[in-house]
């Protein structure tokens, strides 16, 4: 079946320009994860979503980032004026439902670069 | 709040060597669940394998085990058989089994197995 897909899988944008990310779950997973990998380092949490509910943002970086998950299916993680630290993998990933059993599918990740 | 460390920036080794990649933890908690990912090239994460904290075997999935030791807080993965395909980054994750289940990674190790 498919995984969890991510696009765009690369994005340059311009200091100061907004972008959008698109994470798609597989289908029926509730729970949907946003990380943070920088180059050379390990992922780094930014948000949880149950369903459509963001229950946990505490990893976000400050208020320029901003994730929703409006149906409980696709989610898009929005960061308005990138900055150059900005610059990263964004990984997605999606369980089936919220367990520490349950397997975390992990998408290819959006690289992004802020020139 | 917890944090993964895992001390080998790089390894190579032979095929069908026997090779193992090093972790530690720091949690003040008791129960916890801990993990190890590959990522290959690709980039797409794959969980490799997960011990739960309360269990005191040791974990295995074919030619991949864990040493996993609570009271040094140390979770170790041993490759027996290398092969090409194990080429990857390999990171170490914690996660608590309360709340988002966020995982927390380590820096990562970069295994080569060479032919």
């Amino acid at each position: 079946g498919a995984g969890v897909s991510q696009s765009p899988r690369y994005k340059v944008a311009k200091r100061g320009q907004d972008v959008a990310l698109r994470c798609d779950p597989i289908s029926g997973h509730v729970s949907l994860f946003w990380y943070q990998q920088a180059l050379g380092q390990g992922p780094e949490f930014l948000t949880y979503f149950q369903n459509e509910a963001q229950l946990d943002k505490s990893g976000l970086p400050s208020d320029r980032f901003f994730a929703e998950r409006p149906e409980g299916s696709v989610s898009t993680l929005k960061i308005q004026r990138t900055q150059q630290e900005d610059s990263a993998v964004y990984l997605c990933a999606s369980s089936v439902k919220e367990g520490p059993t349950d397997t975390q599918y992990f998408g290819p990740g959006t690289r992004l670069t802020v020139l | 709040a917890q944090t993964v460390t895992q001390s080998q920036p790089e390894m190579s080794v032979q095929e069908a060597e026997t090779v193992t990649l090093s972790c530690t933890y720091d949690t003040s908690e008791n129960n916890y669940y801990l993990f190890w990912y590959k990522q290959p090239p690709s980039r797409q994460m794959i969980l490799v394998i997960r011990q739960e904290a309360y269990k005191q075997q040791n974990a295995t999935e074919n030619r991949f085990s864990v040493n996993f030791q609570k009271a040094a807080k140390s979770f170790s993965l041993k490759i027996s058989d290398s092969q090409l395909g194990d080429t990857a980054m390999y990171f170490c994750a914690f996660m608590e089994p309360q709340g988002a289940q966020k995982l927390v990674f380590g820096q990562g190790t970069r295994l080569t197995i060479n032919p």
